[in-house]
């Protein structure tokens, strides 16, 4: 049972451009989103959070938009560069689980010139 | 930021060998760090939880006395994989989470290679 989703293997967007990466989950008790970059034979990078009480975090380029209603978040890259090229996966942690993460499958972003 | 260490990167060892992995929190205490496991082109499955002090916690499926786990400081952690098969070659990686933010964060992981 995947509880959480992330229906794009892949996205190609070109630099300058806004890249946006969805996530779905299905557990309602989550209620902490974390989205991380990986490189081939690395370990995840942490990238950015927001807590279900929120509904928008924005670091520099990167925004996580989360819907708790829909179960939906979002990660907003602007403007996207080539060394953004990675495999991003959100994850989703409960409270009371010491940061137990349950992770999405991951979407493939690649920047083009 | 917070920086934890995996050791060795890489490694291979024929079957039915053991291998150690060690997992290091450079810059701060860990009480709980979590070991995962990625096959190709799929996510991160969580294999277990380690806890300082007491017995790992394993995730469903997980056989613990295949991956033993020892927590023996607050800055170390370490996975065994004993009696190496083939199909436990993968990528294992660990990860841990300082007081805050609340965010875990992962060592740079460990291919293993099983032959």
């Amino acid at each position: 049972d995947q509880q959480v989703k992330q229906n794009s293997p892949s996205l190609s967007v070109q630099e300058g451009r806004i890249s946006i990466l969805n996530c779905d989950y299905t557990n309602s008790m989550f209620d902490y989103f974390l989205w991380y970059k990986k490189y081939p034979a690395e370990g995840p990078t942490f990238l950015i959070s927001i807590s279900s009480i929120k509904d928008k975090n924005e670091d520099g380029r990167f925004t996580v938009f989360l819907n708790k209603s829909a179960k939906h978040l979002s990660l907003h890259i602007v403007p996207s560069q080539p060394g953004d090229s990675a495999v991003y996966f959100c994850a989703a942690s409960m409270s009371g689980t010491a940061s137990k993460l349950t992770f999405g499958t991951g979407t493939r972003l690649q920047v083009t010139l | 930021g917070a920086v934890v260490s995996q050791h060795p990167s890489r490694v291979i060892c024929k079957s039915g060998t053991s291998v150690k992995i060690e997992c290091r929190s450079l810059d701060f205490q860990a009480t709980t760090m979590f070991w995962y496991r990625q096959f190709p082109k799929q996510s991160l499955m969580l294999m277990a939880t380690s806890n300082e002090g007491s017995k790992a916690t394993y995730e469903q499926g997980v056989e613990k006395d295949k991956f033993l786990i020892n927590h023996a400081s607050l800055t170390l952690s370490t996975l065994t994989v004993t009696s190496a098969h083939p199909e436990d070659s993968s990528f294992y990686i660990c990860s841990a989470r300082p007081r805050t933010p609340r965010a875990l964060h992962f060592g740079n992981g460990t291919r293993l290679t099983v032959t």
